[in-house]
């Protein structure tokens, strides 16, 4: 059975650092690996997607993650945080079947001015 | 389109009431899903509807939790008899068929239910 594992409930960094928000995953089957972020009071939406190919994606404001099999990971990184950042943030990999996906507990970022 | 709306965004309710959440898909979306979400958790699947078929049921829905899509637009949650357990944040996402494996899943902002 798959399952996420997001080391750190909460992370803060300071504005301008670099931003690192971890995620391991278990799968029996060839993941599809996915992070989505949620802005206070506002929907889940997606942020970046691994699906197949290119094992460094890039997302949506300045965000990218990495595909390592070998460790069963895949870690989202940016290299200067902003303060328009904070949010939490999910990992989620597709499950077996077609309908669902598995979601990490999430990580909330907080940004120190 | 301006996306997944869900309504109401906030109900209170005592327990033993029932409660009936809407959501409302962007529309060339065929394929609707209900999660639910706590404080410091992911959210966690509920069901699933491609059109107005409701193709899988999660274990953690009992049988006081209802959902309908009748004619594979809008959808509807029904909690009857609540319980405080059933506080949480109840999410609706929509997606496009053949997409099923990029996992783009539209969210609306969720509606929250307190159950005093």
């Amino acid at each position: 059975a798959q399952s996420v594992t997001q080391l750190g409930s909460h992370v803060s960094v300071s504005e301008g650092a670099l931003v690192l928000l971890r995620c391991n995953y278990s799968s029996s089957v060839p993941p599809y690996l996915f992070w989505y972020v949620q802005y206070p009071n506002q929907g889940l939406q997606l942020l970046l997607k691994y699906t197949t190919g290119a094992t460094l994606v890039k997302g949506i404001n300045g965000f990218e993650a990495e595909f390592k099999k070998s460790e069963t990971s895949f870690h989202l990184t940016k290299p200067s945080a902003h303060m328009s950042d904070a949010a939490e943030y999910f990992c989620a990999v597709t499950s077996d079947s077609n309908y669902q996906l598995i979601w990490g507990a999430g990580t909330k970022l907080i940004i120190k001015p | 389109d301006t996306g997944v709306s869900q309504d109401p965004r906030h109900k209170i309710t005592k327990r033993g009431q029932n409660v009936t959440f809407r959501c409302d898909p962007i529309s060339e979306h065929n394929r609707l899903y209900w999660y639910r979400q706590t404080l410091g958790q992911g959210p966690e699947f509920l069901t699933y509807f491609q059109n107005e078929a409701q193709l899988e049921k999660s274990r953690l829905l009992s049988d006081r939790f209802s959902a309908e899509r009748p004619k594979g637009s809008f959808s509807t949650l029904e909690i009857q008899r609540t319980e405080q357990g059933d506080s949480a944040m109840y999410l609706c996402a929509s997606s496009s068929a053949g997409e099923r494996e990029s996992g783009e899943l539209f969210f609306g902002e969720g509606s929250r239910l307190t159950v005093l």
